[in-house]
């Protein structure tokens, strides 16, 4: 089946600890995104990649790194969590810039 | 900077009443617009998009948008709602700029009471 996974789907965690949210999808797709969802605000665009080893700014990277050392993962990486970054956080992957994103299913980051 | 509008954040109708979300950008070029949805406890979906040609696109579940590029508008409809339609709805656009930079509105939480 083809699919965006996430993982872990719920995380709490304290202010300074380290963390990574993963992301896998098995469609073969080039570009990879990742997006905070938080009450009146809609989604907005944190990083995003259009291949492996290119990644570029969103709107909202501060505070945020990523990776793409495989075409097929695409981890979010927070150095230093502070409780701004709580939020609800998807992952997505297109086959290019004119198509459809497909999401992933979430990952509820607390930080407190 | 670009910017997406979305007129509505809470939308309450009666099945069969009829559905109009507006959505307005901002960003002079060429755009790439789409409309997608989220049911309660699901992943986002695409509606629908739209890339060039005829401004009036159709997509799923009888939903359709027109482009009105004067207007910078891509707003959603849909003649007849269902209670099943009651769900989040998001417009986006992606600015031909050659990135993959996408701008989502802040959503309209749509219920349709049955």
């Amino acid at each position: 089946e083809a699919q965006v996974t996430q993982n872990p789907r719920y995380l709490i965690t304290v202010t300074g600890k380290k963390l990574t949210v993963t992301c896998s999808q098995n469609m073969n797709h080039e570009y990879m995104s990742w997006y905070r969802q938080d009450p009146g605000l809609g989604l907005r665009q944190i990083y995003y990649s259009m291949n492996v080893e290119v990644t570029d700014k969103g709107d909202v990277p501060e505070g945020y790194k990523v990776s793409r050392k495989e075409k097929r993962n695409f981890p979010l990486i927070l150095e230093s969590p502070s409780p701004n970054q709580t939020s609800l956080y998807f992952c997505a992957s297109s086959s290019g810039i004119y198509n459809e994103q497909f999401f992933g299913p979430g990952t509820r980051l607390t930080v407190l | 900077a670009q910017s997406v509008s979305q007129h509505n954040h809470h939308v309450i109708l009666s099945e069969a009443a009829s559905l109009e979300l507006g959505c307005n950008y901002s960003y002079g070029g060429t755009v790439n617009l789409f409309w997608y949805v989220q049911y309660p406890g699901q992943h986002l979906q695409l509606l629908l998009k739209y890339f060039s040609g005829d401004p009036l696109v159709k997509g799923i579940k009888g939903f359709e948008a027109e482009f009105i590029k004067s207007k910078f508008s891509f707003n959603l409809r849909k003649p007849s709602v269902q209670w099943s339609d009651t769900a989040e709805y998001f417009c986006a656009v992606n600015a031909d700029t050659g990135g993959f930079k996408t701008i989502f509105g802040a959503g309209t939480r749509l219920f349709v009471k049955a």
